[in-house]
């Protein structure tokens, strides 16, 4: 089968980082993306990792290592505007029929 | 603007009714999809089609009908035979093919059974 783990819940403190993480177990791999939701709002495209490595954008990074199956996605100087949910996505490819993956999703919490 | 358009915002349905939910796209998109997201949960897949005319079901395609006449359209039924059917409902949009691009999602359509 097809699964991606995340937490489930993360929290943080405002002005602080918090590193949400993916492990991924697809039969194909083309990348990793990462999509935010506020509530009951449309999950958003963050950022998409294809290679090894680290990749930044602003105040988020996200990482892949494919060795590993792992990722996560880096937030630093959290605002209050970043709670949110925090999804990640594998698109295997042809295995898959070409659909997306999805986690769970991690719901980040953030304090004053 | 390029972007992807549902409607309505909400919806309600009466005990054994049919309802349909529009999903329009412009960003010339072979991809489509349709989610269902219950509170607190992650996103499931009940449809997809990546090509017009063609179109697969997801994970929960039971009490759901789909059509793909059009690239830019990709209406979903929620059909009598869902028996909970409330829900968030969320369209998405994508390249076709082995081609990785983010997707593009709709503003959501939120059901209520009444």
């Amino acid at each position: 089968g097809q699964s991606l783990e995340q937490p489930s819940e993360v929290t943080a403190v405002e002005g602080a980082i918090v590193q949400i993480n993916c492990t991924y177990q697809t039969s194909g791999f083309y990348g990793l993306s990462w999509y935010q939701q506020h509530d009951g709002g449309a999950p958003t495209f963050l950022s998409y990792n294809g290679l090894d490595g680290l990749e930044e954008t602003g105040r988020f990074s996200s990482f892949l290592s494919r060795s590993d199956s792992y990722g996560y996605l880096l937030l630093q100087e959290l605002q209050m505007k970043d709670s949110a949910s925090y999804f990640c996505a594998v698109f295997p490819g042809r295995d898959s029929n070409y659909q997306l993956i999805w986690g769970a999703g991690t719901k980040l919490i953030i304090k004053p | 603007d390029g972007g992807i358009t549902q409607s309505p915002k909400y919806l309600f349905r009466k005990e054994g009714q049919n309802v349909t939910l529009s999903c329009e796209q412009n960003l010339n998109h072979d991809a489509m999809y349709w989610y269902r997201q219950d509170p607190g949960q992650g996103l499931r897949l009940i449809y997809y089609s990546q090509i017009v005319n063609d179109f697969q079901k997801g994970d929960i395609a039971e009490g759901y009908s789909v059509s793909r006449e059009k690239k830019e359209s990709f209406p979903l039924t929620v059909t009598s035979a869902q028996k909970n059917p409330t829900a968030f409902y969320l369209c998405a949009s994508k390249t076709g093919g082995d081609s990785v691009t983010e997707a593009f999602f709709g503003q959501g359509t939120r059901l209520t059974v009444v």
